[in-house]
């Protein structure tokens, strides 16, 4: 089982570059969420989605667009990259409704934006 | 606005002793609370979770206790094993999953 797979594992950006965050998850798992760790900080939550073709705002969503076209897939897009985005993100997923809500997470992708 | 709060930053204790990590939370309305794990350069992974209308909930050396009326939940590790040694998160299971800040826990041999 592949579980939650993020590309790339690592990416340095330069200042005003763009780039996008791949997700996917092969569990069919309705939820699907992108988080952000900053160095000696807690996980902040960007976007999530309760579903295909349905996203909603977090806790930090600025400078971060999202799309959930399918079940699978739930890309994170930075545009004009600034320095405050160098951080390490983590998408999950979970299977909402279900006894067991937990999420799984995957091994994330480190940004540096320089 | 935080909705889950972890308030120590860091823990130590010495092998075999008991673990406790401590989360508050603000809304009553919350139905699961889940603790995560989480090791340097991996994705967090589950560890326990306590529904909302449980006040206790067992796994092993691992227990969830909930406190509905303080808005607290509590992780008890018990015996403390270096192995443990990691970062804590506790959070709230609504549509929008969040987190607490962490603690990182160190088990010393």
């Amino acid at each position: 089982n592949a579980g939650v797979t993020q590309t790339p594992k690592f990416r340095i950006l330069k200042i005003g570059q763009s780039m996008t965050l791949q997700c996917t998850q092969d569990m069919n798992h309705n939820y699907m969420y992108w988080y952000r760790q900053d160095p000696g900080m807690g996980l902040k939550l960007i976007y999530y989605s309760v579903g295909a073709g349905i996203t909603d705002k977090g806790e930090v969503p600025n400078g971060y667009n999202v799309s959930r076209s399918t079940t699978e897939d739930f890309p994170l897009r930075l545009e004009l990259a600034a320095p405050s985005q160098t951080s390490v993100y983590f998408c999950a997923s979970s299977k909402q409704g279900a006894v067991n809500t937990e999420a799984f997470f995957g091994q994330g992708t480190r940004l540096t934006v320089v | 606005d935080q909705q889950v709060k972890q308030n120590s930053p860091s823990l130590s204790v010495q092998e075999g002793r008991i673990s406790i990590l401590n989360c508050d939370y603000t809304n009553s309305m919350f139905d699961y609370f889940l603790w995560y794990k989480k090791y340097p350069a991996e994705g967090p992974t589950f560890l326990i979770s306590i529904s909302s209308i449980k006040d206790k909930n067992e796994d092993g050396r691992f227990t969830v206790f909930l406190n509905k009326s303080a808005k607290h939940l509590s992780l008890h590790i018990v015996p403390s094993q270096p192995g443990d040694s990691a970062v804590y998160f506790c959070a709230s299971n609504n549509n929008d999953m969040r987190f607490g800040a962490g603690t990182r826990l160190t088990v010393k041999p």
